[in-house]
């Protein structure tokens, strides 16, 4: 099973403020999605094959990264962006989350 | 438009068998895979497995012993069922086209108490 490692767990950031997000693999995956949730929401997804953005989501969310290593970028903070993020491999069986990362507003 | 809603019972007694029910419209279960993920409360997600396109099963080992994904295509649903179930069950359910797309239920809270 591959575990997918979530860095920061919590953290708060200032509007305006620049977010990176961390997905550490356990073993080398094709690509990682992203996903946000609010509240008791659906889970949205915000990036999907590591760096496309989902139709709907808006252009200060980016994807990066490669192998065991990607990270989700919020270029500029607003406050509708606090919310719990997940990173999701496809890549084997079982398929697995992250931990999320929770994301709030300083 | 691609709408999936799960339904079933709010409240299971310890032990017994969970029968959810994921109806989908707007797209056929033979040309598109249907996951299922659950929400323990206040914690992350976990895939618990996937019914194919082509009828193929696919299911998380932690749960495979306890767990069956079937569909009736005629009827557009698919359907989960897990048995022994603990109060650690307890969560929101999910049912998700093609996980890595963006079509989720709304979810069902599931509740395991006697």
């Amino acid at each position: 099973e591959i575990v997918l490692t979530q860095s920061p767990t919590t953290m708060a950031a200032s509007p305006g403020e620049k977010v990176t997000l961390t997905c550490l693999a356990s073993s080398s995956v094709n690509y990682m999605y992203w996903y946000q949730q609010k509240s008791s929401a659906s889970p949205k997804l915000l990036i999907y094959y590591t760096s496309s953005l989902a139709s709907g989501v808006p252009d200060r969310f980016s994807g990066s990264g490669s192998g065991t290593s990607y990270s989700l970028t919020i270029s500029s903070m607003e406050a509708e962006d606090a919310a719990i993020y997940y990173c999701l491999q496809l890549t084997s069986t079982p398929y697995t989350f992250g931990a999320g990362t929770k994301l709030e507003l300083k | 438009q691609v709408q999936l809603k799960e339904s079933g019972p709010g409240l299971v007694q310890p032990s017994q068998t969970l029968s959810l029910t994921c109806t989908v419209s707007g797209f056929s279960l033979t040309s598109y895979n249907v996951h299922w993920v659950r929400q323990p409360p206040g914690k992350g997600l976990e895939w618990m497995g996937r019914m194919r396109y082509n009828g193929d099963t696919s299911y998380n080992s932690a749960l495979k012993s306890r767990l069956s994904i079937s569909r009736d295509t005629s009827k557009n649903q698919v359907f989960l069922k897990m048995n022994s179930l603990q109060t650690d069950d307890t969560g929101t359910y999910y049912c998700t086209r093609g996980l890595g797309e963006d079509y989720w239920g709304q979810g069902v809270m599931v509740t395991v108490s006697s």
